[in-house]
């Protein structure tokens, strides 16, 4: 009940190319997805966020799809670059429960090819 | 504002021994969550603290244990090292908890040798 299941695993992915990376999540009292992207050598930094109250945010580049129905979750990132190479690692939880905790998928190793 | 501040970065112990590790968290953030991080698991959540006492707690033996200080620093401690607890340990710290806007140190890396 409290897994996210994060794919794929690892991606490559051509420089200017769309690069997707999936997660699902068994627990509906999740409200709460946040994305972080991790480089080498450097702890997580929250990248974008989203509640299931939206199908979509977009930053910059990246977008956060979401499908409450399915209970799935996505990010794309636009026009990739070499510089988005990094982990990445989707996340969940129920947004004002102070005793709840953030579940992180397994994480996609992404590398955009010059 | 400082970011959460992690040491020591790097260190390397023999099997048995016990390690100490320290995080201080963004000024103002009383929450200071710690988790671990390996190639194959992910990040894998060991404890959060709050206003000194811990408030939630993973799936981990009892020889990983942690407290937090009157200034929302933040140890964490584990005793009887196996080669298995080498990993990156990342704390995390947030304002008032409820795990949301979660802001990263850079990590201890601890190798058990």
């Amino acid at each position: 009940q409290q897994q996210v299941k994060q794919s794929p695993q690892s991606l490559i992915v051509q420089k200017g190319g769309i690069s997707i990376i999936n997660c699902a999540y068994e627990n509906t009292a999740f409200d709460y997805f946040p994305w972080y992207q991790q480089f080498p050598g450097k702890g997580p930094a929250l990248l974008i966020a989203i509640r299931p109250d939206v199908s979509e945010k977009k930053e910059g580049r990246f977008t956060i799809s979401f499908n409450k129905s399915a209970k799935q979750f996505s990010l794309h990132i636009m026009d990739s670059q070499p510089g988005d190479s990094a982990t990445y690692f989707c996340a969940a939880s129920t947004r004002g429960n102070r005793d709840d905790k953030i579940i992180f998928g397994k994480g996609t190793r992404l590398h955009i090819l010059p | 504002k400082a970011g959460v501040t992690q040491t020591p970065r790097y260190l390397i112990k023999t099997r048995g021994q016990q390690v100490t590790l320290s995080c201080s968290p963004i000024s103002g953030h009383r929450s200071v969550s710690w988790y671990q991080q390996t190639p194959g698991q992910g990040l894998q959540f060991l404890f959060e603290y709050f206003s000194e006492t811990q408030r939630n707690k993973g799936n981990f033996p009892g020889r990983f244990s942690g407290r937090q200080f009157s200034n929302s620093r933040s140890e964490m401690n584990v005793s009887t090292l196996e080669l298995g607890d080498s990993a990156l340990y990342l704390c995390a710290s947030s304002p008032q908890g409820g795990k949301t806007e979660a802001f990263f140190g850079q990590g201890t890396r601890l190798t058990v040798v």
